[in-house]
């Protein structure tokens, strides 16, 4: 299996812009996770979904964030409008349970600068 | 202890020393605590998930042990290679929901 698959690895845009980012998950895997890094907050969870359904997204930071996932193998984060604090490295991550035990497997993540 | 905790936040050892760093949580409600290890550029690996008191895990030259009841868990390395550099996370499960909140992380640095 080729693991997590994110894209873009890289992205700079100019505040104001939509940003989309992309992820599929490792096959049969039914849990996909969102996950934010920052230097001030470390690696912080912003949605994450069971069987395509968005379970809990406590964790997203407002509005402007949004997140799907249309179906099993693809799901997308999107900020619209961007603003430069969304600067961050966003990983997005798959398990194939919830179990406390379940191990999840990250993605190389999206570095995204916004300037 | 409110979230988790991670220390030292940087460690800098040279090639052969063994090493250690902690990591605090909350020892109420405890599920389980997961290590990963984080090369630059690259993406968190899976090292250990630790759930009962008292376990210790081992992989290679890295080891951990876990103390459910006081809220700790150590993470050793032995003999330290310059390819150990990284930043090692640790993750509390939160309730039985799989969400897993992070610490900061300690991030090794080893001089050949």
């Amino acid at each position: 299996d080729a693991g997590v698959i994110q894209s873009p690895r890289h992205e700079v845009t100019e505040m104001g812009q939509e940003v989309t980012l992309r992820c599929k998950p490792i096959s049969g895997h039914d849990y996909l996770f969102w996950y934010r890094q920052t230097m001030m907050r470390g690696l912080e969870l912003l949605i994450y979904f069971n069987n395509n359904v968005p379970i809990d997204d406590s964790g997203m930071p407002e509005d402007r964030f949004s997140a799907k996932m249309p179906n099993a193998s693809f799901s997308t984060l999107k900020i619209q409008p961007s603003e430069p604090r969304d600067s961050a490295v966003y990983f997005c991550a798959s398990s194939a349970g919830q179990g406390t035990t379940d191990t999840q497997y990250f993605g190389p993540g999206t570095r995204l600068t916004v300037l | 202890i409110l979230n988790v905790e991670q220390s030292p936040q940087s460690l800098h050892v040279q090639e052969g020393d063994s090493t250690n760093f902690t990591c605090s949580f909350p020892s109420s409600n405890f599920y389980a605590l997961h290590w990963y290890r984080w090369e630059t550029a690259k993406s968190p690996e899976a090292l250990f998930v630790m759930t009962l008191n008292g376990d210790e895990k081992k992989k290679g030259r890295i080891s951990a042990t876990l103390n459910t009841k006081e809220g700790y868990s150590y993470l050793y390395i032995k003999g330290s290679q310059p390819e150990d550099s990284a930043t090692y996370l640790c993750a509390r499960i939160r309730s039985n929901t799989g969400k897993l909140i992070f610490g900061q992380g300690t991030t090794l640095q080893v001089k050949p």
